[in-house]
């Protein structure tokens, strides 16, 4: 069956620091790759997306992420967060009609 | 301003009251989704609808119905058959599949948190 798993929950981090949510998936075909994010009272919004091409890919706002094939992986990376990217950070899949989401990883950013 | 709309953002009901959530789209996307979230489960999706007058069930489709008359309109329908209503219900659209789309991103509406008691 069609899987999406995010390794942590909740992230607590300091302004500053570096940030990785892994993220791996299971689906037997060609996908696309895409991280979502939920900022508090805000919409969900695309973050950034692959499909083809250069495996690592960069977002909105620094963050960027990359398509490891070989280990069903599309972690998810910073260099230095923010307060503000304190927010709820979605993996999914899309094979075909359905995306599949992970559960999601809550990240907390320390002034 | 091109975006989804849901209403209303909270509703509240009496168990064995069917409800019925809105969400209207004005992106002219062929394709239209129905998610819940709880926490630490993401998002589940309920139904789908490619294409006008046409829909399939997701993953945890028991207890809902929904109806595609309209491109522009995708309405979920809870009912009393649904044993655990209540949580944060979301509605995306994307280009379909169908068109032959690469990238099939969503675009997501504000939610409806529906409260059941």
């Amino acid at each position: 069956a069609q899987s999406v798993s995010q390794h942590n929950h909740h992230v607590i981090l300091s302004e500053a620091a570096s940030l990785e949510l892994g993220c791996n998936y299971s689906y037997g075909g060609t996908v696309n790759l895409f991280w979502y994010v939920q900022y508090p009272g805000q919409h969900l919004q695309l973050l950034l997306k692959y499909f083809s091409g250069d495996p690592l890919v960069k977002g909105i706002k620094g963050f960027e992420a990359e398509f490891i094939k070989s280990k069903f992986s599309f972690n998810l990376r910073k260099p230095s967060v923010q307060w503000s990217d304190t927010a709820e950070y979605f993996c999914a899949v899309n094979g075909g009609f359905k995306t599949i989401f992970g559960a999601g990883t809550r990240l907390f950013v320390k002034a | 301003d091109g975006g989804i709309t849901q209403s209303p953002k909270y509703l509240f009901r009496k168990e064995g009251q069917n409800v019925t959530l809105s969400c209207e789209q004005n992106l002219n996307h062929d394709a239209m989704y129905w998610y819940r979230q709880d926490p630490g489960q993401g998002l589940r999706l309920i139904y789908y609808s490619q294409i006008v007058n046409d829909f399939q069930k997701g993953d945890i489709a028991e207890g809902y119905s929904v109806s595609r008359e309209k491109k522009e309109s995708f309405p979920l329908t809870v009912t009393s058959a649904q044993k655990n209503p209540t949580a944060f219900y979301l509605c995306a659209s994307s280009i379909s599949p169908l068109a032959g789309a690469h990238s099939y991103e969503q675009y997501f509406g504000p939610g409806t948190r529906l409260t059941v008691t």
